[in-house]
């Protein structure tokens, strides 16, 4: 089945610095890969995704890309705030539906 | 929208007791998941359903978990009896799209405690 690695676990910038966080992938099937941002105590939701057709999307201070080559992809925050501190997560999604989570990356942002 | 809603939002249960989740997903959802989230880890599929078929159920412990979307909307996962490494957070999710994979919508999850 699917594996799916990220890194860091946990990741603290100062506000105004940029973020990357990278997941690598096993199945070379998967082809949809979204980012879901969960603040503490709350739902999992979407911030960003990408199909495997596309090597980069942006939208506003964030961007994902891809290389599919290497089965890996990265989101990259910009201009990081205070409030984009939470956990992250990447996935890998077949065309299935099924989805394969890795195990989240911690952003703290001081102020 | 109304978004996913399940219940209850808390559970504290003794192990070998059991246990179950309701998940009402978004109205015209066709595919709904239920997610096994330990603490520090990420979402871990338990079973997949299109309308009221089962799609995929491998990482569902049969022995003691059970689920069910009866007429293709709400869904019920149940745990009997239950076992302390049993203690997460169970999401219930939906899609809109069936052809290809598209966004899950989360619910808030119910935090389950077995002591």
């Amino acid at each position: 089945g699917e594996n799916v690695e990220q890194h860091p676990s946990t990741l603290s910038v100062q506000e105004g610095d940029s973020a990357v966080i990278k997941c690598t992938y096993s199945d070379s099937a998967s082809n949809y890969f979204p980012w879901y941002k969960q603040e503490l105590g709350k739902r999992p939701q979407l911030i960003i995704d990408i199909r495997s057709n596309v090597g980069e999307k942006k939208d506003q201070r964030i961007a994902v890309t891809l290389n599919k080559t290497a089965k890996h992809f990265s989101l990259h925050i910009t201009e990081t705030q205070p409030e984009d501190s939470a956990v992250y997560f990447c996935a890998a999604t077949s065309n299935a539906g099924k989805s394969t989570f890795g195990d989240g990356t911690t952003l703290t942002v001081k102020p | 929208e109304a978004g996913v809603a399940q219940s209850p939002r808390y559970k504290i249960i003794e192990k070998r007791q059991s246990v179950a989740f309701w998940c009402n997903p978004i109205s015209g959802h066709a595919t709904l998941y239920w997610y096994q989230q330990i603490l520090g880890q990420g979402p871990k599929l338990l079973i997949q359903f299109q309308n009221n078929g089962v799609v995929d159920d491998s990482q569902l412990p049969k022995d003691r978990f059970s689920a069910e979307r009866l007429k293709g909307v709400d869904s019920t996962l149940k745990i009997q009896p239950a076992k302390l490494e049993d203690s997460a957070v169970y999401l219930c999710a939906s899609s809109l799209i069936v052809a290809i994979a598209s966004p899950l919508h989360f619910g808030n999850g119910t935090r389950l405690t077995v002591t």
